[in-house]
């Protein structure tokens, strides 16, 4: 039981280039949501998705796009990477259905440097 | 919208020193409050949550937190640091209405100096 999983780990594009992060969780969650972390900013939600086939905007979605795959995997997309999008990238997921699994799970991250 | 702060961004403390770190929340709807805990390199970790009844709830590892509703806050309080106690805390809120989105304060650095 590997929870929520994230490749890759640490990747770094040049401005303009186009990447897809991966997460995966094998939970048999139905909600997931990707993260933003940046120093002295917390967390931000940047897309989540309440179930498979639906995904809905965040706090901050401009410049990503997102994919929920089926039930285990929810990936995020930087079309044209700009260094703004420089950050720590966590995946997480949850089951909300169920009253005592509301807490939230995360993936370990992908650290993204854009140059 | 909900809003949480968390006025300290750092927290220097010596090992076996008593600690609180703060969070406050704004909200006009009932919510859910969460302790998140990220050690160095690692994703986040729920360290404890109120979601109704006892307004004090504990963790596993000897902390604790009080829902305060009349003062908005939900600060987080262990009597005793350790070393392997250094790590970024956040503080969160779900507002009960509205499913599961998480609304993060800006974290609190705890560092555990021997």
């Amino acid at each position: 039981n590997a929870g929520v999983t994230q490749t890759p780990k640490f990747q770094v594009l040049k401005t303009g280039q186009s990447m897809t992060l991966q997460c995966a969780q094998d939970m048999n969650h139905n909600s997931m949501y990707w993260y933003r972390q940046d120093p002295g900013m917390g967390l931000r939600l940047i897309y989540y998705s309440a179930s498979e086939g639906t995904t809905d905007k965040g706090e901050v979605p401009n410049g990503y796009n997102v994919s929920r795959l089926n039930k285990r995997e929810f990936s995020l997309r930087l079309e044209s990477a700009a260094p703004s999008q420089t950050s720590v990238y966590f995946c997480a997921s949850s089951d909300p259905s169920t009253y005592l699994t509301d807490t939230q799970y995360f993936g370990p991250g992908t650290r993204l440097t854009v140059l | 919208a909900q809003s949480v702060t968390q006025l300290d961004s750092q927290v220097p403390v010596f090992e076996e020193a008593p600690v609180e770190l703060r969070c406050n929340y704004s909200s006009s709807v009932s919510v859910y409050l969460f302790w998140y805990v990220q050690y160095p390199n690692q994703g986040l970790q729920l360290l404890l949550k109120y979601l109704s009844g006892s307004t004090l709830v504990e963790s596993i590892n000897g902390f604790e937190a009080e829902f305060n509703k009349s003062q908005t806050s939900f600060h987080l309080r262990k009597p005793s640091v350790h070393i392997s106690d250094t790590a970024e805390y956040f503080c969160a809120v779900m507002k009960k209405s509205s499913g599961d989105k998480l609304t993060f304060g800006t974290g609190t650095r705890l560092a555990v100096r021997p």
